[in-house]
């Protein structure tokens, strides 16, 4: 079975320092992978989404950026966190198979900045 | 530009039917998700519309109405551990969902 491991859970970041976030997923090959951020009682906004190595779209201009060095692993960075970049940061894994492909997030990483 | 509406909350008792309707606008549409997340956890997957009609899964039901541009989650029997929010997303493209605000359900004794 498919699963996808999202580190860490938590964490808290003074504001000007960096971040890395990172997602693997086991049990399937050629993934595609997505970055979503969540504000308090908001709906998802999709941030980067990838097909394969090295690509990376983003959808939302901003401070952050993402890279996939390896078939089943997302990272997410920042150079200099904002105070804006607080939020709950979710990974997804959808198979690539085309539209309508169910979406399966991590459990998610609570990022406060200070 | 694109948009989702749905409810911010719904209130129902164990047992009863609770509908959750979502209204869209958007530039390219293949079809409507809905997903499932309890407080503090990760969302969940719980139906895809891609065709006008009910889709039925359990106690779970989701319709789409593409002439509308609007869906709604149906679910019956309802239990306590169906408090969650609810989120529809619309598939715009090459697996780029839209989700919306999402609506709170509360499902009380």
């Amino acid at each position: 079975s498919q699963t996808i491991h999202q580190w860490p859970a938590t964490l808290v970041q003074p504001v000007g320092s960096p971040l890395s976030l990172e997602c693997t997923v086991e049990g399937t090959s050629n993934p595609n992978l997505y970055w979503y951020r969540q504000a308090a009682g908001r709906g998802l906004q999709l941030l980067f989404y990838s097909v394969g190595i090295g690509q990376i779209s983003s959808e939302v201009p901003q401070n952050l950026s993402a890279s996939r060095p390896q078939d089943r692993q997302f990272i997410l960075s920042s150079k200099k966190l904002l105070l804006s970049d607080s939020g709950f940061y979710l990974c997804a894994w959808s198979r690539d198979g085309g539209v309508g492909q169910p979406q399966h997030f991590g459990d998610g990483t609570r990022l406060s900045i200070l | 530009g694109q948009s989702l509406e749905q409810p911010s909350e719904v209130t129902a008792v164990e047992g009863a039917i609770v509908q959750i309707n979502c209204t869209y606008q958007t530039s390219g549409f293949y079809g409507l998700s809905w997903y499932q997340q309890h407080d503090g956890g990760a969302p969940t997957f719980l139906s895809y519309n891609a065709l006008d009609g009910l889709e039925e899964t359990g106690r779970f039901s989701s319709f789409l109405s593409r002439s509308d541009s609007y869906g709604y989650l149906l679910l019956q029997e309802l239990q306590m551990k169906d408090s969650a929010s609810y989120f529809c997303a619309v598939s715009r493209g090459f697996q780029k969902l839209v989700f919306g605000t999402g609506t709170r359900l509360l499902v009380s004794p």
